[in-house]
């Protein structure tokens, strides 16, 4: 089966810095790759995705990358916002023979501090 | 936010117990889930289930048991409830299908406490 590994497991940055949080997957034949960010107490909600065969999506100042030979893909939160502070989780998807099946890694806490 | 809705929002019971979580979904997707996230936050799938099948991951108790009287509903029955079964449980839903989209939506979650 699938395995994420994401890193680092906590982060804290300077209100107006960068974040970036790595995950790597094992099945290449993972297709799709969203990020969620889980608020305390709340739900996961998804922020932004990409799929297998795009190699950057941004959405204002959110950005994914992806490379699917060394599959590996980064989350980049640019001028952060302590609102951004949360733990965010990446994914990969794997569908197939009857099998949807969304593997996440361990989340990275991040923190934004004003 | 009603897309996908779970009852009860907290449920604290007694070892040994058999409860039930229920789940939602009015986005007329194809495909739901049920995910247990531990205390350490890790997000773990349990089940999938679309129109067509029902997938059991195998590291699952089979205490844990999925129900799903329609398309739209996809219930959570745990038997004989131990300690470590403690755990905030969020259910989700997918459009599905190979030419569907996979982003899946998660419900608000149930934070199960087994004393």
């Amino acid at each position: 089966g699938e395995n994420v590994e994401q890193h680092p497991s906590t982060l804290s940055v300077q209100e107006g810095d960068s974040a970036v949080i790595k995950c790597t997957y094992s099945d290449s034949a993972s297709n799709y790759f969203p990020w969620y960010k889980q608020e305390l107490g709340k739900r996961p909600q998804l922020i932004i995705d990409i799929r297998s065969n795009v190699g950057e999506k941004k959405d204002q100042r959110i950005a994914v990358t992806l490379n699917k030979t060394a599959k590996h893909f980064s989350l980049h939160i640019t001028e952060t916002q302590p609102e951004d502070s949360a733990v965010y989780f990446c994914a990969a998807f794997e569908s197939g023979a009857g099998s949807y099946q969304l593997t996440f890694g361990k989340g990275t806490k991040l923190s934004v501090i004003p | 936010d009603t897309a996908v809705s779970q009852t009860p929002k907290y449920l604290v019971t007694q070892m040994g117990n058999d409860k039930s979580i229920k789940c939602e979904q009015n986005l007329g997707h194809d495909t739901m889930y049920w995910y247990k996230q531990d205390s350490k936050k890790f997000l773990k799938i349990m089940f999938s289930y679309n129109n067509k099948e029902l997938i059991i991951n195998e590291t699952v108790p089979n205490r844990f048991s999925p129900k799903s009287p329609d398309k739209a509903h996809l219930n959570l029955h745990i038997n004989s409830l131990e300690l470590g079964d403690s755990a905030v449980y969020f259910c989700a839903s997918s459009q599905g299908g190979l030419t569907g989209t996979e982003t899946q939506y998660f419900g608000p979650g149930t934070r199960l406490l087994v004393l």
